[in-house]
């Protein structure tokens, strides 16, 4: 069956510009999670969604950084004004259920350059 | 909070060799631990995870690691490294009650295979 897929699967745009950045998650899964990861680090949880539950938001690095979900279905990563340090690859992944013991699956990453 | 530290950020081994990678964690409450995968120009692949029950835990493509509560360890170990291990690896964890199952990553060990 079909994965967690993400696009654009690159971004290059310029400081300043605002960029939208969107995840469609295997059908059924209810969680949903974005992270990001600079180059040379680990990835960073930035926010997930749970069904209709109010997403845990305690990752996001500014008040720059948004995302919505629609439902069950696909969510939108939002980065206002960017500036360099927000280039990374941004991973979305998705589980059908509390990750505690459900798998989360990833998806392919949107590589964001910030120039 | 939860932390996790891997141990070296590259590992080389020979090929037909016993690949070790570490991972150390720190976590207040039990914890459950992960190995992910990624390769070159993939997304992040689970190969095995620690939740409850046995603390030996074997996963895809022949690896194993074993969570050692004294220790605050969960190392990944394949007894034979194979060409195609070459990767990047992650160590994660996540607590399994009372929380959003978002995983906290290590830095990352990238394993490097020589024939």
């Amino acid at each position: 069956g079909a994965g967690v897929s993400q696009s654009p699967s690159n971004k290059v745009t310029e400081k300043g510009k605002d960029v939208e950045l969107r995840c469609d998650p295997i059908s059924g899964h209810t969680a949903l999670y974005w992270y990001r990861q600079r180059l040379g680090q680990g990835l960073e949880f930035l926010i997930y969604f749970q069904g209709n539950s109010a997403p845990d938001k305690s990752g996001l690095p500014s008040d720059r950084f948004s995302a919505e979900r629609t439902g069950e279905s696909v969510s939108t990563l939002t980065i206002q004004r960017t500036q360099q340090e927000d280039s990374a690859v941004y991973l979305c992944a998705s589980s059908s259920g509390l990750a505690g013991l459900n798998t989360q699956y990833f998806g392919p990453g949107t590589r964001l350059t910030v120039l | 909070a939860q932390s996790v530290t891997q141990l070296g950020s590259h590992v080389s081994v020979s090929e037909g060799a016993l690949v070790l990678l570490r991972c150390n964690y720190s976590s207040s409450v039990p914890p459950y631990l992960f190995w992910y995968v990624q390769y070159p120009n993939q997304g992040l692949q689970l190969l095995l995870k620690y939740t409850t029950g046995a603390t030996l835990v074997k996963g895809i493509n022949g690896f194993e690691a074993e969570f050692k509560k004294s220790e605050t360890s969960f190392h990944l170990t394949k007894p034979s490294a194979h060409m195609s291990d070459a990767a990047e690896y992650f160590c994660a964890v996540t607590s399994g009650s009372g929380n959003t199952g978002k995983l906290i990553f290590g830095q990352g060990t990238t394993l490097q295979v020589k024939p």
